[in-house]
């Protein structure tokens, strides 16, 4: 099966400026996840999505980040405005089940590399 | 936010030794998830444990989870030069939301280099 589709893969912004993340999970796959890798960090939850509701952005900024997935398909993440710190991995994820695991755990995508200059 | 600690944060080892590393929480845990990460790509789960006290093995990876269920374990034997990466643990907390799912905490990561 396709893996987790996720572009860009790099972005280079000036900071104040707008960036936004389009991921498209594994087919079938109901829930979706966004996490951000700062570097030398492992992942960090920011968002997830069980079809197209928000069932935990707990550590989202939402102040400046914002997420949807308005078909329950692919999904997308936007910074607006971007600050320094917010240079990262941002890393999407999906799975079949509804947030416990299977054997299979999830999937992740590879990820777009976000510098914030 | 919350993150597991994980020891060694890096290793260079010879090919052919075995490696072991380790996550600890302050709290408990349900299930332990190990992830390899590539450079450039995202995680992929190597091993999955459900059980306090489970020991399960994938190939040349043998993953334990702790009896307390706030640490779990990662080895590999006869390391190889494509186990380069870097290891990560994950948790799946015990509390559960009231969307019906669970929350994972990951590991700072351990970053493996193998020498050749």
């Amino acid at each position: 099966e396709a893996g987790v589709a996720q572009s860009p893969r790099y972005k280079i912004i000036e900071k104040r400026q707008s960036v936004a993340f389009w991921c498209n999970p594994i087919s079938g796959h109901a829930t979706l996840y966004w996490y951000q890798q700062i570097l030398g960090q492992g992942p960090k939850l920011l968002i997830q999505f069980q079809n197209n509701g928000v069932v935990d952005d707990s550590q989202l900024p939402k102040d400046r980040f914002s997420a949807e997935r308005l078909k329950g398909v692919d999904s997308t993440l936007k910074i607006q405005p971007a600050k320094l710190e917010d240079s990262a991995v941002y890393l999407c994820a999906s799975s079949p089940h509804r947030g416990t695991f299977t054997n299979y755990g999830y999937t992740f995508g590879s990820g777009t590399r976000l510098t914030v200059v | 936010g919350q993150q597991l600690n994980q020891s060694p944060q890096s290793m260079f080892i010879q090919e052919g030794e075995d490696v072991s590393m380790n996550c600890t929480s302050s709290s408990i845990f349900n299930t332990w998830l190990w992830y390899k990460q590539d450079p450039g790509e995202g995680p992929v789960l190597l091993i999955a444990l459900y059980k306090a006290g489970e020991l399960t093995s994938n190939g040349r990876l043998t993953a334990q989870f702790g009896i307390t269920r706030k640490d779990s374990f990662l080895n590999i034997s006869a390391s190889i030069p494509s186990d380069v990466g870097i290891y990560f643990c994950a948790g799946q907390e015990p509390t559960f939301l009231t969307s019906g799912t669970y929350k994972y905490i990951f590991g700072t990561g351990t970053r493996l280099k193998v020498l050749a």
